[in-house]
């Protein structure tokens, strides 16, 4: 069964910062692997989509890698901005799961 | 120019009662799912339905019961609503579930439906 952590569980940088955050997952037969954020009472946003064929996915500040032989990926962002604050989720599909979450990481940006 | 919408945004309900959250796409994709966000922010999946079949049903209690009247429409019922069923409810739908061997597409999520139970 596939479980999916996310290190840290909580995260507060002053911006300006580059920062990077962690995701690991137990079956490494995955097809993709997404990244979302979060803004409190909202939906998911798509960040990110990786297939299993690739090794990183950029878009504008926001990089992300995968390795999925030791079962990891990260979420790079560049310059941090106060507007990235929000929860960042980490998700993977696999053969039988559209997709296994992560308990995400809360990003606090401070000004 | 709604991608994914779910109504209601809010639903305050008495235990025992029955109660209907509705989703729509207009991407034209093939596949909606309906993902449940518990008190802890930890976000399961419970149904997946592939043009109006169900396709994964994971341990969900038989009150939920999904219903796809067509490609673009998942809705959810729920019968003798419970204290644990307060969550927030996530409606998504992706362009196809992925061939074997193949990749899963990109999913793209609904506002969600908060729901508490009183």
């Amino acid at each position: 069964k596939q479980e999916v952590t996310q290190i840290p569980a909580a995260l507060s940088v002053p911006e300006g910062e580059n920062l990077v955050l962690n995701c690991s997952f137990t079956d490494s037969a995955i097809y993709n692997l997404q990244w979302f954020r979060q803004d409190p009472g909202k939906g998911l946003t798509s960040l990110l989509l990786i297939q299993s064929s690739q090794r990183e996915q950029t878009s504008g500040r926001l990089n992300a890698s995968l390795d999925k032989s030791s079962g990891r990926s990260t979420l790079y962002i560049a310059a941090s901005q106060p507007g990235d604050s929000a929860t960042y989720l980490c998700a993977v599909a696999s053969r039988n799961t559209p997709l296994v979450f992560g308990k995400g990481t809360r990003l606090s940006v401070i000004a | 120019d709604t991608a994914v919408s779910q109504t209601p945004k809010y639903l305050v309900t008495q235990m025992g009662n029955d109660k209907s959250i509705k989703c729509e796409q207009n991407l034209g994709h093939d596949t909606m799912y309906w993902y449940k966000q518990d008190s802890k922010k930890f976000l399961k999946i419970m149904f997946s339905y592939n043009n109006k079949e169900l396709i994964i049903n994971e341990t969900v209690p038989n009150r939920f019961s999904p219903k796809s009247p067509d490609k673009a429409h998942l809705n959810l019922h729920i019968n003798s609503l419970e204290l644990g069923d307060s969550a927030v409810y996530f409606c998504a739908s992706s362009p196809n579930p992925g061939t074997p061997g193949g990749s899963y597409n990109e999913q793209f999520f609904g506002p969600g439906t908060r729901l508490t139970v009183l």
